[in-house]
């Protein structure tokens, strides 16, 4: 148990459907991410929060849309996804930079 | 943040000491090195980090050389658990939201 919780676990979703991540830290922390990881490739970032701010886009497809609503919650809404955007997603957070980041366990998400 | 070099797999035979390798010979003077890991499907997990010293903590030992050019992981006494990805990253953190960047990183498999 890190802290930092993710749900659902596992998501299979249509092409035309939407959909929401959801991302829960109670570490007091000031900063969210969300990454994706596809099968055999590194981690990517895609976006980063700072005090609810977005700070950082990695060029991710407006299909991917990201929101924080306070400091403790992440939502990343998925609509109109294609199979290749089928990978893991991980939500991470951490206190006055990257020093110790926590890492939730990841949404398994299947497009169809 | 600088670039590493990892192996991309190693092997170790469990209860011996798993010493993982990187190489980071364009480090700049403020940057740590972090080591993180990733058993399967799950989120990354926070190991060490260390600047300029050798590093010890319940998980592992981080020995970074003199000219800061390498390090070097080391799992005591590695056990099937510590199967996993493990990350090496050389970062420096200037404010919450610079996040971490990871690469291939090397897949320890511990054998009976």
């Amino acid at each position: 148990e890190t802290g930092v919780t993710q749900t659902p676990r596992h998501l299979v979703m249509g092409m035309t459907n939407k959909k929401s991540l959801k991302c829960e830290q109670h570490l007091g922390h000031n900063a969210m991410y969300w990454y994706k990881q596809s099968a055999k490739k590194p981690l990517e970032l895609m976006f980063v929060y700072n005090f609810k701010e977005q700070t950082e886009n990695n060029s991710v497809p407006s299909r991917f849309s990201p929101e924080c609503p306070n400091s403790s919650h992440l939502f990343l809404h998925l609509h109109t996804l294609q199979p290749e955007d089928s990978a893991l997603y991980l939500c991470a957070s951490s206190q006055d930079g990257a020093e110790k980041a926590f890492f939730g366990q990841g949404t398994r998400l299947t497009v169809v | 943040d600088a670039k590493t070099t990892q192996p991309p797999s190693m092997d170790c035979a469990e209860g011996r000491a798993a010493n993982l390798p990187c190489n980071h010979s364009t480090i700049s003077g403020n940057e740590y090195v972090y080591w993180y890991r990733q058993i399967h499907s799950q989120g990354p997990q926070y190991i060490i980090h260390g600047l300029k010293n050798n590093e010890t903590n319940e998980m592992a030992s981080l020995i970074i050389t003199e000219d800061r050019k390498s390090s070097t992981l080391i799992l005591p006494h590695a056990t099937l658990r510590d199967t996993a990805v493990y990350y090496c990253i050389a970062y420096y953190s200037y404010n919450a939201g610079n996040m971490l960047t990871f690469g291939g990183g090397t897949r320890l498999m511990v054998k009976p």
